[in-house]
């Protein structure tokens, strides 16, 4: 059974351009959420897609966007990036859309905005 | 409005010098309590989930309990590689996001 995975691992990009980091759901998983980490705390939950449509979004801009394609898999988008993106970007995978079931993380991809 | 705290925000430990990391929450309805392990750099590692007060799971070397206000995450005996740190996070009854603690991270020094 293949885990979450993440592209890519690290990123550098300057304020005011775009970014796409793409994220592989676990085997049979249908259900995607995209969270941000800054250094020293905790995740933040960014958005949540299930069978291609998004389902919940955290307390984040419109410039945050986001897809999921019909093999589960998804795609967060960053426009007009700001310093404060820097971040890691934490995608997780669950088996299905229930309140309580159990996320499982990706590596992350590590964004520096200079 | 949900939240979680976690104390302490660092821990040093002797291997093998158990000890408890604390999980405090306020929600609205609790639908699941999750603990995860993170390393530096990495995506947060799955531990455990509990849904009901005076629910206790246990892995190795640790035990996750869970009451109406808070969890613990009792680590016995620990070896240097439980270093990490440890996230707690809630769901509750309306919404699917997590609610996130800033972690506890644990050192255990040979």
């Amino acid at each position: 059974e293949t885990g979450v995975t993440q592209s890519p691992t690290h990123l550098i990009k300057t304020r005011g351009q775009q970014v796409t980091l793409r994220c592989s759901s676990q085997s049979g998983h249908n259900t995607v959420s995209w969270y941000q980490q800054a250094l020293g705390q905790g995740p933040q939950f960014i958005f949540q897609y299930y069978r291609e449509e998004e389902n919940g979004r955290g307390n984040f801009p419109p410039r945050f966007s986001g897809l999921q394609f019909p093999n589960y898999s998804s795609e967060l988008n960053v426009n007009a990036l700001e310093l404060d993106d820097s971040a890691l970007y934490l995608c997780a995978s669950s088996s299905h859309l229930e309140i309580g079931e159990t996320q499982y993380f990706g590596p992350g991809t590590r964004l520096l905005v200079l | 409005e949900d939240q979680v705290t976690q104390s302490p925000e660092a821990l040093r430990l002797q291997e093998g010098e158990s000890s408890s990391l604390n999980c405090s929450y306020t929600v609205s309805g609790l639908r699941g309590l999750f603990w995860y392990r993170q390393d530096p750099g990495k995506g947060p590692e799955f531990l455990f989930t509990l849904y009901s007060a005076g629910e206790e799971k246990e892995k190795e070397r640790l035990k996750a309990t869970l009451t109406k206000k808070e969890s613990f995450l009792h680590i016995t005996a620990p070896k240097p590689e439980d270093s990490a740190t440890y996230l707690c996070a809630v769901q509750d009854d309306s919404n699917y996001q997590l609610i996130w603690g800033a972690g506890t991270k644990l050192i255990i020094k040979p």
